[in-house]
């Protein structure tokens, strides 16, 4: 059974700072793998998808890469802000219909 | 574009009533899913349905029922709600059922059952 973890679950860190946030998942037999971010008491918003050909992708200061033979994928925050301050989630989908998700790492930008 | 839409935001009810929770879509999805998220434990599919007419369970579907008669809705009833069923409730879709395109989702739907 496919399960996904994502270590540390709370994380602090000072204005400014790179980061690295991770996604570990059991099962390398993936389709695609998803990073979200949620703000509190609001919904869950995509920030990058990665297709299970590719090894990452890059959405301004965020860069996902995912490699499946290890089983995860890592999040990449350039220069954080404390508007980045969030709960990062990844999902990943093995067969095209059922998604499974990470507990998440909740973030708090220091300012 | 109003992107994927749920009501009511919050609610209220108590053990034994029924309640619908709303979605609607207007990027003409044809996957869309129902999830609910509670502490330490992430977020869970419930159903899902890949076109008008065609719905399956997912990890915790019992005590919900769904339906798709349009492209665009898909409810999500609670037939007689217990206390186990507080949570937050996620709709989500995608673009169409036979790719891995982008998960989108809504603002979610905060219910308490006493």
């Amino acid at each position: 059974k496919q399960e996904v973890t994502q270590i540390p679950a709370a994380l602090s860190v000072p204005e400014g700072e790179n980061l690295v946030l991770n996604c570990s998942f059991t099962d390398s037999a993936i389709y695609n793998l998803q990073w979200f971010r949620q703000d509190p008491g609001k919904g869950l918003t995509s920030l990058l998808l990665i297709q299970s050909s590719q090894r990452e992708q890059t959405s301004g200061r965020l860069n996902a890469s995912l490699d499946k033979s290890s089983g995860r994928s890592t999040l990449y925050i350039a220069a954080s802000q404390p508007g980045d301050s969030a709960t990062y989630l990844c999902a990943l989908t093995s067969g095209t219909y059922k998604y499974i998700f990470g507990t998440g790492t909740r973030l708090k930008v220091l300012a | 574009n109003a992107g994927v839409t749920q009501t009511p935001k919050f609610q209220v009810l108590k053990t034994g009533q029924s309640m619908t929770l709303q979605c609607a879509q207007d990027m003409n999805h044809e996957y869309m899913s129902w999830y609910r998220q509670d502490p330490g434990m992430g977020l869970r599919l419930i159903h899902y349905s890949v076109g008008a007419g065609i719905t399956d369970q997912g990890e915790v579907p019992n005590g919900y029922n769904v339906s798709r008669s349009t492209t665009e809705d898909f409810p999500l009833r609670l037939l007689s709600a217990a206390p186990s069923q507080t949570s937050v409730y996620f709709c989500a879709s995608r673009w169409d059922r036979g790719s891995t395109g982008e998960l989108f989702f809504g603002e979610g739907s905060r219910l308490t059952v006493l």
